[in-house]
């Protein structure tokens, strides 16, 4: 069954800690994305990759941090320097440029107290 | 990157055809037209894409005009579960992400 994992459903923090959030595809897809969505807002991108061991940082960068050291995997550490990490955070992932087509996971909701 | 316009919510009454207009008067040549559908606390679906005219698939049709500065979406006879968030996105397929805006909330009413 093909898709795109996402890991935990709900994460609670407390302030100060770093968390990193888990992103799975069996899709065999190239591009893979990080975005964070806030209560009746879009989506803004914090990072993407379109290979392995490379990355980009997106609108959102600061206060994140990604790796990609295998195709299918794109974890996404929110470090303590992000001022205001409380949001539904999501990850997605594209066959090679074809970005107009992401394919999204369920989401990580990230509660930090 | 084209930015885009849409309203920011609609409602309508089940068994009714909803259209949903966006703006993207900067569009450029190899851009195309991408709708996506969001359901709370999930991710972003795609429902369609297109380039120029019209394109229909089990879900949903695009109606681009000539131009290509607007493009329309049409849900055919919504029912409660088409109530949703619709991102209407302008991009390639090169290597600039797509910029998701606030969308329209589609409210459908019984």
């Amino acid at each position: 069954d093909g898709g795109i994992t996402q890991s935990p459903k709900y994460l609670f923090r407390k302030e100060g800690q770093n968390v990193t959030l888990s992103c799975e595809q069996n899709l065999n897809h190239d591009a893979m994305y990080w975005y964070r969505q806030d209560p009746g807002q879009g989506l803004r991108l914090i990072y993407y990759s379109q290979i392995v061991n490379d990355f980009q940082k997106g609108d959102i960068a600061e206060g994140y941090s990604v790796s990609r050291e295998k195709k299918e995997s794109f974890p996404l550490t929110v470090t303590s320097a992000q001022k205001n990490p409380t949001a539904f955070y999501l990850c997605a992932s594209a066959a090679g440029t074809v970005s107009y087509e992401q394919y999204f996971g369920p989401g990580t909701r990230l509660t930090v107290t | 990157l084209a930015k885009t316009t849409q309203p920011i919510s609609m409602d309508s009454y089940e068994g009714q055809e909803v259209n949903i207009t966006c703006s993207h008067n900067n569009i450029a040549t190899n851009d195309y037209i991408t709708w996506y559908q969001q359901f709370p606390s999930q991710g972003p679906r795609f429902i369609i894409q297109g380039y120029k005219t019209k394109v229909t698939n089990e879900v949903a049709s695009l109606f681009i005009p000539a131009d290509r500065k607007s493009s329309t979406l049409s849900l055919p006879r919504v029912s409660l579960s088409d109530t949703a968030v619709y991102y209407c996105l302008v991009g390639y397929s090169g290597n600039t992400p797509l910029v998701f805006g606030k969308g329209t909330r589609l409210s459908v009413i019984a």
